[in-house]
């Protein structure tokens, strides 16, 4: 069973900040918050990860809880092109590339 | 630097047949996983393939087979194919050199159609 909760769906005005919440109150200490997108009928895309300190990269900035007990995604200007489902994923850091993907949250920009 | 490559992209098979799946991984990578995508049960973890061993394995029944090989390209097969199996088969490679945690890179997909 997938260890996070996304809300299913989401809308964003085109060049606004889109803010995706994520919920994983069972993340244990050596597991990681991973960030992918899948833009229809292609392969899942790497965002971002974190361990506990929030990250920013060209893409996009995640914003973890003190209590690691959820996470925010952020797409700072988002463009027509980001609508896609994003999935939030905790992994271990034991070699397991085994990924739980939920069901996500389909991102839809409006113009 | 060339992407992850499955191929082919669409194939059509019916019921009873097998099926050969073939992924490239981007070049260096070491470690190769492959999912199954349908609408109904999404994104599901097949197994994971290091240095031509088998890691980790999903909850996927023994028709469902895989391998790599030392250049560390890797196909799956699925034998006895049935309507259920119709599914979008993804690669993913990543350049973990061991028990490290490596960022996944995914293919394009195959995409499988059982009738």
């Amino acid at each position: 069973d997938a260890k996070t909760t996304q809300p299913p769906s989401m809308d964003c005005a085109e060049g606004r900040a889109a803010n995706l919440p994520c919920n994983h109150s069972t993340i244990s200490g050596n597991e990681y918050v991973y960030w992918y997108r899948q833009i229809h009928s292609q392969g899942p895309q790497y965002i971002i990860h974190g361990l506990k300190n929030n990250e920013t990269n060209e893409m996009a900035s995640l914003i973890i809880t003190e209590d690691r007990k959820s996470s925010t995604l952020i797409l700072p200007h988002a463009t027509l092109r980001d609508t896609a489902v994003y999935y939030c994923i905790v992994r271990g850091d034991f070699g397991n590339e085994k990924l739980t993907f939920g069901t996500g949250t389909r991102l839809t920009i409006i113009p | 630097k060339a992407g992850v490559t499955q191929t082919p992209r669409y194939l059509i098979k019916t019921r009873g047949q097998q099926v050969t799946l073939s992924c490239s991984p981007i070049s260096g990578h070491r470690s190769v996983s492959w999912y199954q995508q349908t609408p109904g049960q999404g994104l599901q973890f097949l197994f994971e393939y290091f240095s031509e061993t088998q890691r980790n394995k999903g909850n996927f029944p023994g028709r469902f087979s895989g391998r790599q090989f030392s250049n560390s390209r890797s196909e799956m097969n699925v034998s006895t194919l049935e309507l259920g199996d119709s599914a979008l088969y993804l690669c993913a490679s990543s350049l973990k050199t061991g028990y490290g945690i490596g960022e996944l890179f995914f293919g394009e997909g195959s995409r499988l159609t059982v009738l």
